[in-house]
């Protein structure tokens, strides 16, 4: 969905190594997701927030942080990149009133 | 906390034939339960939803059916075609907490 995009679509990357990766969206909503997808294992929430103010730890939030820079964008960082944190990453935001996510087209990391 | 399980992991279906997946969820509190479809190096798009005071819902060839009491949810993909081979996801939802299926590839055979 263009209304929601990633950057970059594809890193590699060494272990150690800081990497951010960027979300940005159009959509005007007020909620914003980071998932991480890994085989067999769905999708898994790592960071949401529900406003510039406001951050708050999915389930597998070790190992990562975020920032809310302004409402329309959403950065994810992993301070010391580990092998097992290769991955799909995918954004998400949402209306804060409505019950559907919109997904960016995400963003493969490979950490050697 | 909430518990989605979705089967099969994989499908293969004839062209033309019904696809059905299925999830179960373990919240009795979750109210929204949508469906996405994943594409190859896409993000996941929802495709269909259904509430729980709503036992069915259809949208053309899909359809999704709810039972609270059983606690399971089901998609329907009648006459199926090439471009529906995808990875589908089930989630159960309550509030802002969102539980995803662990996907199920769907391979249409023409």
């Amino acid at each position: 969905d263009a209304d929601v995009t990633q950057t970059p679509r594809n890193r590699i990357t060494k272990t150690g190594k800081r990497i951010m990766l960027e979300c940005s969206q159009t959509k005007g909503h007020d909620r914003m997701y980071w998932y991480r997808q890994d085989p067999g294992l769905g999708l898994r929430l790592i960071y949401y927030s529900f406003d510039v103010k406001d951050i708050n730890k999915g389930e597998i939030s070790d190992g990562y942080s975020v920032s809310r820079q302004a409402q329309a964008k959403f950065s994810l960082s992993l301070e010391s990149a580990i092998p097992n944190q290769t991955a799909l990453y995918f954004c998400a935001t949402k209306d804060g009133s409505a019950d559907t996510q919109y997904f960016g087209p995400g963003t493969r990391l490979t950490v050697l | 906390g909430e518990n989605v399980e979705q089967h099969p992991s994989t499908l293969s279906v004839q062209e033309g034939d019904s696809a059905v997946i299925k999830c179960t969820y373990s919240d009795s509190a979750s109210n929204y339960f949508p469906w996405y479809k994943q594409e190859l190096g896409k993000g996941p798009q929802l495709i269909i939803d259904i509430r729980s005071n709503v036992g069915e819902k259809k949208d053309q060839r899909i359809a999704v059916t709810l039972n609270k009491t059983a606690k399971h949810f089901s998609l329907h993909i009648t006459e199926t075609q090439p471009e529906d081979s995808a990875v589908y996801f089930c989630a159960a939802s309550r509030g802002q907490k969102v539980t995803f299926g662990i996907g199920t590839k769907l391979q249409v055979i023409p």
